[in-house]
């Protein structure tokens, strides 16, 4: 299995700050057939279901604002929020599809601080 | 828009089977997408339980393969969980949700339901 690492485990950040989150994997998720890092994060608010943000490492989905942005390639990844709001308060995972099974990140927790 | 709707007990008993059941609307079932469960748990967070191909074909996460089914009623638009054998270590909130082509991870998730193990 590709383990996903994610640091730090929580991350309290002023209003307006940025805040930048890293996932890691435990071997290369560029997937051959398209070329593309197939690394996708989530946003968790409480009491919600995870919502994409950015998949292909970098793309990021229709109606997100484009204070996210994720970057990165092979093993080393990053989610940045450039200015914090704070409905951005959530729990932010990311999760590796390049191959079965499709694992995720153990979650970083984002709070204001 | 798809949405998905998980239902089922939300209580089990140990040793007992978790049925859970995902009615899909705003897509049919048998387009071309990947159905899956996932779960959640404080101790293992999120977790990938398995998927169903819009051609039938199943994965599953390994250490639950065992016990696991996942399977399609088209007639009714909808996807089923099946956990056999089931211990405490089965409590979670699980989820229902949509990949789409192109590995481009989760689409559309469904509320969650949870679920708990226990006599």
């Amino acid at each position: 299995d590709i383990v996903m690492t994610q640091s730090p485990d929580s991350l309290a950040v002023s209003l307006g700050e940025r805040a930048t989150i890293n996932c890691k994997s435990s071997q290369s998720v560029l997937f051959g057939s398209n070329n593309k890092d197939s690394l996708v994060w989530y946003q968790q608010r409480p009491g919600q279901p995870p919502k994409r943000l950015i998949y292909w490492a970098s793309t990021r989905e229709s109606g997100v604002p484009d204070r996210f942005s994720g970057s990165g390639s092979g093993t080393d990844f990053t989610l940045t929020i450039s200015s914090l709001q704070a409905e951005d308060v959530a729990v932010y995972y990311c999760q590796q599809y390049k191959s079965f099974p499709y694992t995720f990140g153990q979650g970083t927790r984002l709070e204001i601080k | 828009q798809v949405q998905l709707q998980e239902s089922g007990p939300g209580l089990v008993k140990p040793s007992g089977t978790l049925s859970l059941t995902c009615v899909v609307s705003g897509a049919s079932i048998s387009d071309v997408n990947w159905w899956t469960w996932v779960r959640q748990t404080p101790g293992k967070g999120l977790e990938w339980i398995g998927e169903l191909s819009y051609s039938g074909y199943t994965n599953y996460e390994p250490s639950l393969q065992s016990r696991v089914t996942i399977s399609v009623d088209k007639s009714k638009n909808q996807f089923s969980l099946r956990v056999n054998s089931v211990t405490a270590a089965d409590t979670a909130i699980y989820f229902c949700a949509r990949a789409s082509v192109g590995r481009k991870g989760l689409d559309d998730w469904g509320q969650g339901t949870l679920v708990t193990v226990s006599s």
